[in-house]
């Protein structure tokens, strides 16, 4: 049972323009949503989070937006530059659960065209 | 050194062989996390250390997984009788203290079981 569910796998957009990276969730429990990007051989770094009782937060070229009404998260980079090529997690955590586990999507691969 | 660090980067090892992956956490950092991701897969938790506290393993996938964490600090996660499908990047994250939910994650070891 996938509670956070990225369902695209892969992402190409153009230099310049906005990439939106969208993620879906399952559980109501959930109270704080994290963004992370991936380079190959790398682990994964913390880009930007947000919590449940916000809609929007913004940090330079990257905004993440929360629907809680459609339990559904995006994060929206512009302009787009060739350095955000890689993979972005979407996670999420539970206010239940005590160990502060994050529950993770499979990742969308974000390919940005010079 | 400054970030998290894991070794061997990878590993390659026959089918029932036992392999032992380590992590140095982020110093100071009381909470430890352990992951795998497989091919095409998200983020799958493993086990999680907090400080002195017993640790959560409820995402060992079998009782071939084990993992301590001597002194507060190094983690070592032991696979027993390796099978092709335990195949996988295994990542080890650190975070300042429970509830912090920006987790700092090592490059991760790449395990193939031949």
């Amino acid at each position: 049972d996938q509670q956070v569910k990225q369902n695209s796998p892969s992402l190409s957009v153009q230099e310049g323009r906005i990439s939106i990276l969208n993620c879906d969730y399952t559980n109501s429990m959930f109270d704080y949503f994290l963004w992370y990007k991936k380079y190959p051989a790398e682990g994964p770094t913390f880009l930007i989070s947000i919590s449940s009782i916000k809609d929007k937060n913004e940090d330079g070229r990257f905004t993440v937006f929360l629907n809680k009404s459609a339990k559904h998260l995006s994060l929206h980079i512009v302009p787009s530059q060739p350095g955000d090529s890689a993979v972005y997690f979407c996670a999420a955590r539970s206010v239940r659960n005590s160990n502060y586990q994050l529950i993770w999507g499979a990742g969308t691969k974000l390919i940005i065209k010079p | 050194g400054a970030g998290v660090s894991q070794s061997p980067s990878n590993k390659v090892t026959e089918k029932g062989k036992d392999v032992e992956l380590r992590c140095d956490p982020i110093s100071g950092h009381t909470a430890l996390y352990w992951y795998r991701q497989s091919l095409g897969q998200g983020l799958e938790f493993l086990i999680y250390f907090q400080g002195n506290s017993a640790p959560d393993k409820s995402g060992l996938p079998s009782d071939r997984f084990s993992a301590e964490r001597t002194g507060g600090s190094v983690s070592t996660l032991t696979i027993q009788r390796t099978q092709q499908e335990d195949s996988a990047v295994y990542l080890c994250a650190s975070s300042l203290r429970q509830g912090q939910e920006t987790q700092y994650f090592g490059p991760g070891t790449r395990l193939l079981v031949l």
